[in-house]
């Protein structure tokens, strides 16, 4: 079945720092991906996401590319900011479930001191 | 504000008894997702509903049940607790019957069995 995989956190960075969260899959056909996040006491809001090979997805700085030959969509941002704190979750949805639901992966701590 | 409603926040109850989680989508979204988060298991998708038809089903236990009502709350429930359901239980909605676009979560409500 389909599975993605995070890279465990907590993550800890300095302001400014560059921030990179490792993402791969696993599915049949041509997922769509995700990136969301869930701040403290919050539901996860879309950050990005890509629909087919080699989109690149963007929003407040962050990106990710959508790369089919290594099955991955890591999550990237130049310069991270304390707000950027949270939980970052990658998911993806597969056409064999007729994209209606999300496989997410367990989620990474991102923790940034000013 | 997603301006997605979920009560109660929170809930603590005990083994072997019954409740119901409610959940408002957004106005004018017909799909109604839930999902749970564990720290043993992660987010897992339960069950969709569009426009009050039961659409897709995940890793949902018997013991649990779920309807989409007319107006187009959508209410979980959970019955024959045990500790191991303790959980923050998300619902989404979307506008779409399959989604390519995003979805809209909650807040959650955390579910205490004791």
């Amino acid at each position: 079945g389909d599975s993605v995989t995070q890279m465990e956190g907590p993550v800890t960075l300095s302001e400014e720092a560059f921030l990179t969260i490792n993402c791969t899959y696993t599915a049949t056909g041509y997922p769509s991906l995700f990136w969301y996040v869930q701040y403290p006491g919050e539901g996860l809001q879309l950050l990005l996401k890509a629909t087919k090979a080699d989109d690149k997805g963007s929003n407040k700085g962050f990106e990710a590319t959508y790369r089919k030959e290594t099955t991955s969509f890591h999550l990237e941002k130049g310069s991270v900011q304390v707000s950027d704190s949270a939980v970052y979750f990658c998911a993806l949805s597969s056409p064999d479930t007729g994209r209606r639901a999300l496989t997410f992966g367990s989620g990474t701590r991102l923790q940034v001191q000013p | 504000d997603s301006g997605v409603t979920q009560t109660p926040k929170h809930l603590i109850t005990a083994t072997g008894q019954r409740v119901t989680l409610r959940c408002s989508p957004r106005s004018g979204d017909l799909s109604v997702y839930w999902y749970q988060q564990s720290l043993d298991q992660g987010l897992q998708f339960l069950i969709q509903y569009y426009n009050g038809e039961e659409r897709a089903k995940g890793n949902i236990l018997e013991r649990f049940s779920a309807q989409q009502f007319p107006d187009l709350h959508s209410e979980l429930n959970l019955s024959s607790l045990e500790l191991g359901d303790s959980a923050l239980y998300f619902c989404a909605s979307s506008p779409e019957d399959t989604f390519n676009e995003k979805l809209f979560f909650g807040s959650g409500t955390q579910l205490s069995v004791l």
